[in-house]
């Protein structure tokens, strides 16, 4: 059964650091490209990084650039998000996601995480 | 930035009825779009993509039609386990996907 489950969040005062993980199971990870999206009761579902599928490219939203970097390890088949200079309003639901190989050009999501809560608050 | 605007924000309906939702883009997206359904608790999950094209495992109730920036969720026949909220998700310009606010489908 294909599967991606994060870890990683939890409560973290304002300005600090916390680093994300998602694992894959039942599918190689090498062969997608990823994203992590992020979900808060006013804000909706809000993309917050990409990282194609061997790590060449990578792109952020403009209100986490700077501060957030996305990673991966295939090797280890996982995902990573690193989260620097938190702020109050990156409080979310952090889910991965996985990009669907369905045809090239076709860059919707087709397995999702479970998501992992982030709390930034003093 | 694309900007994605749903309505209506709040549909009540009774089971069997006919739904639909409906998206609007704030520029041409082609027919770069995806359907989500997310239960309470639950991540999202794909029901149409590419406008039109029902996901794999996904009923035949669900279908979805637009293009360029006019598009439309269709439930054929509401079930129970239907009730939820339904995204929709333009990736034309990607990798940056931008989702609208959601409709949330309730009991009536």
């Amino acid at each position: 059964q294909e599967q991606l489950v994060e870890s990683g969040g939890g409560v973290v005062q304002p300005g600090r650091s916390l680093r994300l993980s998602c694992s894959a199971s039942g599918f190689t990870l090498t062969s997608y490209a990823m994203h992590w999206v992020r979900q808060t009761p006013g804000m909706g579902l809000e993309w917050v990084a990409f990282i194609s599928h061997d790590g060449s490219n990578k792109d952020s939203a403009d209100s986490v650039k700077g501060r957030f970097t996305i990673s991966r390890d295939n090797s280890k088949n996982s995902l990573f998000l690193q989260m620097n200079s938190l702020r109050p309003d990156d409080t979310a639901l952090y889910y991965c996601a996985r990009e669907s190989l369905w045809r090239p050009g076709s860059h919707f999501s087709d397995l999702w995480g479970q998501g992992t809560l982030v709390t930034v608050s003093s | 930035e694309i900007v994605m605007t749903q309505s209506p924000a709040t549909l009540s309906v009774s089971p069997g009825e006919r739904v639909t939702l409906s998206c609007r883009a704030s520029q041409n997206i082609r027919s770069d779009l995806a359907w989500y359904q997310q239960k309470v608790g639950q991540a999202p999950r794909v029901l149409i993509h590419d406008a039109s094209v029902r996901a794999a495992g996904v009923p035949a109730r669900f279908s979805g039609s637009g293009s360029g920036t006019e598009f439309t969720l269709t439930i054929s026949s509401l079930q129970s386990e239907d009730f939820a909220v339904y995204y929709c998700q333009q990736y034309n310009v990607w990798p940056s996907w931008t989702f609208g606010q959601g409709t949330k489908v309730e009991i009536k």
